[in-house]
Parts: C-alpha cells; structure tokens; sequence
C-alpha cells in the first residue's frame, strides 16, 4: 500500500525549533516530488515547500524560506522538514503529499502532524 | 502570485442534487488544475487531476471541466459521504475552499 506517515509534530515556543518526519511506504521517496502544505485548524491549505525528485532542488514559500529546510534520507525513504525560528503562525498541522504529475497533483498524503507554537 | 477563487464559499444540498463548484484562476493556467475533498480531521484527497480527470478510485459522479481561468468541480447525485470542504489547486497555489453542507 502507498503511504506517507508523518511524525514528529509537538508544542514548542516561539523561536524553537522542531524536525517534522514524513515516512513513505510502498513506493520509492526519491522517484517523485514530494511537498509540504500546512493547515490551521479550521483554515484553508496553504503551500509551504516542495522537493524535486533529485533530492536537491527546494522551493519554499516565502513566509518559511530561511527558516525551513527540506532534506531526504533515501536509505530510510523518509523526507524531513527542519522548522528553525518557529513562530506563533506557524502553527498548524503539517502534511506531506506525493506529487504524481505535470498539473502537480498531490495523490497521496500523510495523516498530519500538528505543530503548536506557543508560549 | 498566482490567485485561485472559488465560489461558493458555502454550498447547502441535498442528498441527490447535482451541485458545481467553480474556481477562476488570476491567469491562464491551461489545464493545470486539481480538486481535492477533504473531510474534518482528515488529509486532502485527490478527485480530479489535470482539470477533468477522474483520479483513479473516485466515483464517476465527480467530473472537472473547465481551462484557461475558469474550472468547474460537478458533482451528479449527491451522497451522503460528499459533504466536506473541496479545494481547487494549481501548483503551489490552493482556493479558498468551499464547505460543501448535505
């Protein structure tokens, strides 16, 4: 079964830093782009970045470019998101989604994982 | 940027209507554009990639039609299981949603 299972959400404090994890199974990371849309609960889907599938081209919006890295491990087949200077608006939850084609439609997503950057 | 508007906001039905939903692109976008449904608590699912094609699974009651600006989300005999918020998207770019109440 295609999957994407997210981890590594929690409650940090404004300006921490947290490391999201988004684990694939049955199917390999490193053949697609893989991209990160975030949500505030009750709120629409907003972009947040994607990565190519040569593991090195990055895209980012702009309210996380510096602050948020993509990276992927291809022996764990597990696609990170490094969260640097977290603030209150960030907050929300964070899902990672498997882009399949040339419209960039994302086929298959990961559960979530909800980020809460509070004080 | 690229703006994405989707109208309804709110969508009232019936269970056995045929409702649309549409959705303008800020610029021509061809055919670049996907629907999602997503119910609460729920991630995102694909039904329509490329405008008006079925993603593999979903039931033929959802089409996409549309190009240019302007797209078209129908959905022919509303099920119960159709309520939940549907979303356009084109590339990096999602509408605003619209809650679709059975």
């Amino acid at each position: 079964e295609v999957q994407l299972v997210e981890s590594g959400g929690g409650l940090v404090q404004p300006g921490g830093s947290l490391r999201l994890s988004c684990a694939a199974s049955g199917f390999t990371l490193s053949n697609y782009w893989i991209h990160w849309v975030r949500q505030v609960p009750g709120k629409g889907l907003v972009w947040v970045a994607r990565i190519k599938s040569d593991g090195f081209s990055t895209t980012y919006a702009d309210s996380v470019k510096g602050r948020f890295t993509i990276s992927r491990d291809n022996a764990e087949n597990t696609l990170y998101l490094q969260m640097n200077s977290l603030r209150v608006e960030d907050t929300a939850v964070y899902y990672c989604a498997r882009d399949k084609g040339s419209s960039t439609p994302l086929d298959t997503w990961g559960q979530g994982a909800l980020v809460t950057v509070s004080s | 940027d690229i703006q994405m508007t989707q109208s309804p906001s709110s969508l009232p039905a019936s269970v056995g209507d045929s409702v649309t939903i549409t959705c303008r692109a800020s610029e021509n976008i061809f055919s670049y554009l996907n629907w999602y449904q997503q119910k609460p608590g729920k991630a995102p699912r694909l039904l329509i990639y490329a405008a008006s094609n079925l993603e593999s699974g979903v039931p033929s009651r959802f089409s996409g039609g549309g190009s240019n600006t302007h797209f078209t989300l129908t959905i022919g005999g509303l099920q119960p299981e159709d309520f939940g918020t549907y979303y356009c998207q084109h590339s990096y770019y999602f509408g605003q949603g619209t809650h679709l109440e059975i």
